[in-house]
């Protein structure tokens, strides 16, 4: 079944330290996308990419890193210097001209 | 002025009412809209798709853009529990950037 796989589902990150959250997606789509969801504020944009080995800041990049090795994977690192990282991430994915977005299943991550 | 204007409810309607839901939105680029259906925790599902104005309907839902009025809407008839849901408008000008608004939250009570 082709889609776009998140994981791990939670995730709990100790204060100081990096954690990464992975997406892959079997739809053969060049653009990939990662969005954070807070309660009541819809989604953010963090980072994009249109195509392998290049990629955007979106609208709240600070805290955060991305890589774009190969067209299907597009990991995304929260890092310390992210303050408020407890939220719901979103990885999506688009093929160019279709202007459509598929998203993953999401990841939980939490701060102990 | 947000680019993407949508109500966050909540709303409750008794099961077998028609819902509307609406975003309005600022720019008149947006070409491309869509609405997605989001469960609690889970990741949005693409429900409708439509490019520029007019109508699309898919079995219950029905989708509608007037593109003159900065205005779409989706309408669920004969609603069902299983429709409770968050609700997300989105639209695009070509591209492939994405605009949201901040969701719908929908329950349907038995």
């Amino acid at each position: 079944d082709g889609g776009i796989t998140q994981s791990p589902k939670y995730l709990f990150r100790k204060e100081g330290q990096n954690v990464t959250l992975s997406c892959e997606q079997n739809l053969n789509h060049d653009a990939m996308y990662w969005y954070r969801q807070d309660p009541g504020q819809g989604l953010r944009l963090i980072y994009y990419s249109q195509i392998v080995n290049d990629f955007q800041k979106g609208d709240i990049a600070e805290g955060y890193s991305v890589s774009r090795e190969k067209k299907e994977s597009f990991p995304l690192t929260v890092t310390s210097a992210q303050k408020n990282p407890t939220a719901f991430y979103l990885c999506a994915s688009s093929d160019r001209g279709q202007e459509k977005l598929f998203f993953g299943s999401g990841t939980q991550l939490s701060v102990l | 002025q947000k680019e993407v204007e949508q109500d966050p409810g909540p709303l409750s309607v008794p099961e077998g009412a028609i819902v509307s839901l609406n975003c309005t939105y600022s720019n008149s680029a947006f070409q491309y809209f869509m609405w997605y259906r989001q469960y609690s925790r889970k990741g949005p599902e693409l429900l409708m798709y439509t490019y520029s104005s007019g109508n699309k309907e898919d079995g219950r839902f029905t989708a509608q853009v007037d593109k003159s009025s900065k205005y779409i809407s989706l309408f669920i008839r004969d609603s069902q529990p299983s429709d409770s849901a968050t609700y997300l408008c989105a639209m695009s000008k070509a591209g492939n950037q994405f605009y949201f608004g901040t969701g719908t939250s929908l329950t349907v009570i038995p």
